[in-house]
C-alpha cells in the first residue's frame, strides 16, 4: 500500500536547522508531487510548499521563502525537507503528503521542537 | 497568501446534519474546482474527505458531501455519528503552483 514514513522527533536550539525525511513506500516515487505541511500544538495547518521528486523542481510559500529546502534521494525514494534559522515559532509537527489532485497520503508526522 | 475562513466549532446530535463553511477569494476557492477537506483526529495526521470540491475518496461514508458557490465551499455531514467528532479543514489550490490554502479549521462536536 502507498505509505510515508517520517523520521523521529528533533530537538533543535534557536538559530540550528532541522532536516525531516520522508520515505515512500507503494509507488513509483518518480511520479507524484511531495509536499510539506505543519502544524503547531493546538493550530490549524499550514503549507510550506512541494517538490517534483521527478525533477528536483521546487516551490514555496512565501513565509518560507529563504529558510526552507527540499530535496530528495530517488535512489531510495526519500524526500527531505530542511529548515533554517529555527526560531520557538517553528516548534510544530511536520508532515510530507502526496499530492494527487489533493493531499491524499499523509506521513505520521514530525515533532520538531526548537527551544534553548 | 491567507487562511480561508472557517467557523472555530459546529455542533450537532447523533443522525442529524452540520455544515461547514469554508470562504476564500476569487484566487482561491472562487476561481478552482481544487477544494478539499480533511479531517483530523487528536493527534493523528490529516485524512482526505473530499477533493475537486465534491468528490469522495474511496472508503469514505457517502455521509460526507461536498460544495461550492462563488468563493465558499461547504462541508456536510449527514446523520452525524461519535467518530465524526474531529477537526476539520478545507484546502483549496491558489494558482502558480500553491497548492495549499488552508481554511483556520472547525471543531466538530458530536452532542
Amino acid at each position: 500500500q502507498v505509505q510515508l514514513v517520517q523520521s523521529g522527533a528533533e530537538v533543535k536550539k534557536p538559530g540550528a536547522s532541522v532536516k525531516v525525511s520522508c520515505k515512500a513506500s507503494g509507488y513509483t516515487f518518480t511520479s507524484y508531487d511531495i509536499n510539506w505541511v505543519r502544524q503547531a500544538t493546538g493550530q490549524g495547518l499550514e503549507w510550506m510548499g512541494w517538490m517534483n521528486p521527478n525533477s528536483g523542481n521546487t516551490g514555496y510559500a512565501q513565509k518560507f521563502q529563504g529558510r526552507v529546502t527540499m530535496t530528495r534521494n530517488t535512489s531510495i525514494s526519500t524526500a527531505y525537507m530542511e529548515l533554517s534559522s529555527l526560531r520557538s515559532e517553528d516548534t510544530a509537527v511536520y508532515y510530507c503528503a502526496l499530492y494527487r489532485g489533493a493531499f491524499d497520503i499523509w506521513g505520521q508526522g514530525t515533532m520538531v521542537t526548537v527551544s534553548s | 497568501q491567507s487562511a480561508l475562513t472557517q467557523p472555530r466549532s459546529v455542533s450537532g446530535s447523533p443522525g442529524q446534519s452540520v455544515t461547514i463553511s469554508c470562504t476564500g477569494t476569487s484566487s482561491d476557492v472562487g476561481g478552482y474546482n481544487y477544494v478539499s477537506w480533511y479531517q483530523q483526529h487528536p493527534g493523528k495526521a490529516p485524512k482526505l474527505m473530499i477533493y475537486d470540491v465534491s468528490k469522495r475518496p474511496s472508503g469514505v461514508p457517502d455521509r460526507f458531501s461536498g460544495s461550492k458557490s462563488g468563493n465558499t465551499a461547504s462541508l456536510t455531514i449527514s446523520g452525524l455519528q461519535a467518530e465524526d467528532e474531529a477537526d476539520y479543514y478545507c484546502c483549496s489550490y491558489a494558482g502558480s503552483y500553491t497548492f495549499g490554502v488552508f481554511g483556520t479549521g472547525t471543531k466538530v462536536t458530536v452532542l
